[in-house]
């Protein structure tokens, strides 16, 4: 089954720095990889996506890469600030034909921003 | 809105009582899923559901049942808890054919 690794488990930075947090897939078949951010007692909730046939997706401050050959992928979070210090995830996902759609999760990286 | 509650906030049990935690989401989605989260290892699926009465064991299924009776609700139950199943537990769901996840608050387990 797929397995998604995901470093740096945390992450400090400095506000207006950049962030980046990376995490490597095993199926080569899987084709979606969404990121969650997850602020302190809150649920997760999807910030960012991209598909495989995309090798880049911004929305503003935020941008997800990927690389299917290497089969990992990246989130950058540029000019950082207070707000987004949270715990990140990402997942794989590969398209079924029925049925729900499977997310394998990562391990989580806690990011923070200091002011 | 998608609205996905979850029945409590916090629960402390003891060593092999019969646990039930309650989901239930408004939007009308056909699949729930059932995940705990613990601290290094992120999120990992114990069960889901894409139709009323229809389930499949995720990666950790091991102690754990599910309940789905009727398409807004999908219960998780631990039959005889035990302290290593003190977790968060998180619910979710999703549209068929769609990707995105909607999760609950999340139940803090303890099993004392």
């Amino acid at each position: 089954g797929e397995n998604v690794e995901q470093h740096p488990s945390t992450l400090s930075v400095q506000e207006g720095d950049s962030a980046v947090i990376k995490c490597t897939y095993s199926d080569s078949a899987s084709n979606y990889f969404p990121w969650y951010k997850q602020e302190l007692g809150k649920r997760p909730q999807l910030i960012i996506d991209i598909r495989s046939n995309v090798g880049e997706k911004k929305d503003q401050r935020i941008a997800v890469t990927l690389n299917k050959t290497a089969k990992h992928f990246s989130l950058h979070i540029t000019e950082t600030q207070p707000e987004d210090s949270a715990v990140y995830f990402c997942a794989a996902s590969l398209t079924r034909i029925q049925g729900a759609q499977k997310l394998v999760f990562g391990q989580g990286t806690r990011l923070t921003i200091n002011p | 809105d998608v609205k996905v509650t979850q029945s409590s906030r916090y629960l402390v049990k003891r060593t092999g009582e019969k646990v039930f935690l309650e989901c239930v989401q408004d939007m009308d989605h056909e699949n729930m899923f059932w995940y705990r989260q613990d601290p290094g290892l992120g999120l990992r699926l114990i069960y889901f559901s894409y139709d009323v009465k229809m389930k499949e064991k995720g990666d950790i299924p091991e102690g754990y049942s599910v309940s789905r009776e009727k398409k807004e609700r999908f219960s998780l139950i631990l039959e005889s808890a035990s302290t290593n199943q003190t977790s968060m537990y998180l619910c979710a769901s999703s549209l068929i054919g769609r990707n995105e996840q909607f999760f609950g608050p999340g139940t803090r387990l303890t099993v004392l």
